[in-house]
């Protein structure tokens, strides 16, 4: 139980087009999802938290309107990266957290390799 | 503030040895995780300590946490080549709301050679 699927897995646009990112919990509902950027070989970052029915939380230094995320259901959430430039290009990571309390393990999609060219 | 940091940043073993990671982090935390990444994939997680507990075991693996350290280990025992892959912990940093959002080392990686 407890996945979290992730489409697409790779996708190349052009620079200046929007590119959407989904993010669906399939066995659970997800009230929180998380999204993180990962450069490559290092850590991730968190870039904002999705709450369903509600604005997102953006870390600082994360461009809102850049990075738009939607939670209209408990059981996806979306990433759109909009007017993409190739220094958007990077590994982008959603998790979910099954049920309502706090502090228990996140559950990841398996990425998106998002290419700017 | 960065938590969890790990050293190694890589490691090299041969298979059925054991592989060693250690996590160091600076505030306090409610619980500390580990988690595993194959290459350009999601991460899976692995075991979860808390800030009371001593040490913790699933299987191969065998985590322990020393808050007055600020430190945490995850030992794989009798390693695989299978267990190649990045490892990360995680703090939950302790900070109150309800988003309880985790902050991820920079992971070690681990090849474990056959």
């Amino acid at each position: 139980g407890a996945v979290v699927s992730q489409h697409p897995s790779r996708v190349i646009c052009k620079s200046g087009t929007s590119v959407k990112i989904e993010c669906r919990s399939l066995d659970f509902q997800a009230t929180t999802m998380f999204w993180y950027r990962q450069f490559p070989k290092q850590s991730l970052m968190l870039m904002a938290t999705s709450n369903e029915g509600s604005k997102a939380t953006y870390e600082q230094g994360v461009e809102k309107d850049k990075f738009l995320i939607n939670h209209a259901s408990l059981t996806l959430s979306t990433l759109t990266v909009t007017s993409a430039h190739p220094e958007d290009s990077s590994f982008y990571i959603c998790s979910a957290r099954q049920g309502l309390q706090g502090r228990t393990p996140l559950h990841f999609g398996n990425g998106t390799r998002l290419t700017v060219t | 503030s960065q938590q969890g940091e790990e050293d190694p940043q890589a490691l090299s073993i041969q298979e059925g040895e054991n592989a060693t990671m250690n996590c160091s982090y600076k505030t306090s935390i409610n619980n500390l995780q580990w988690y595993r990444q194959n290459s350009g994939r999601g991460l899976v997680h692995l075991i979860l300590i808390r800030s009371n507990e001593r040490e913790k075991h699933s299987g191969r693996l065998r985590v322990t946490l020393d808050t007055s350290k600020k430190s945490s280990s995850l030992l794989i025992t009798a390693s695989r080549a299978a267990d190649t892959a990045s490892y990360f912990c995680a703090t939950d940093d302790n900070s109150g709301g309800s988003n309880y959002k985790l902050t991820f080392g920079k992971g070690t990686l681990l090849t474990v050679n056959p």
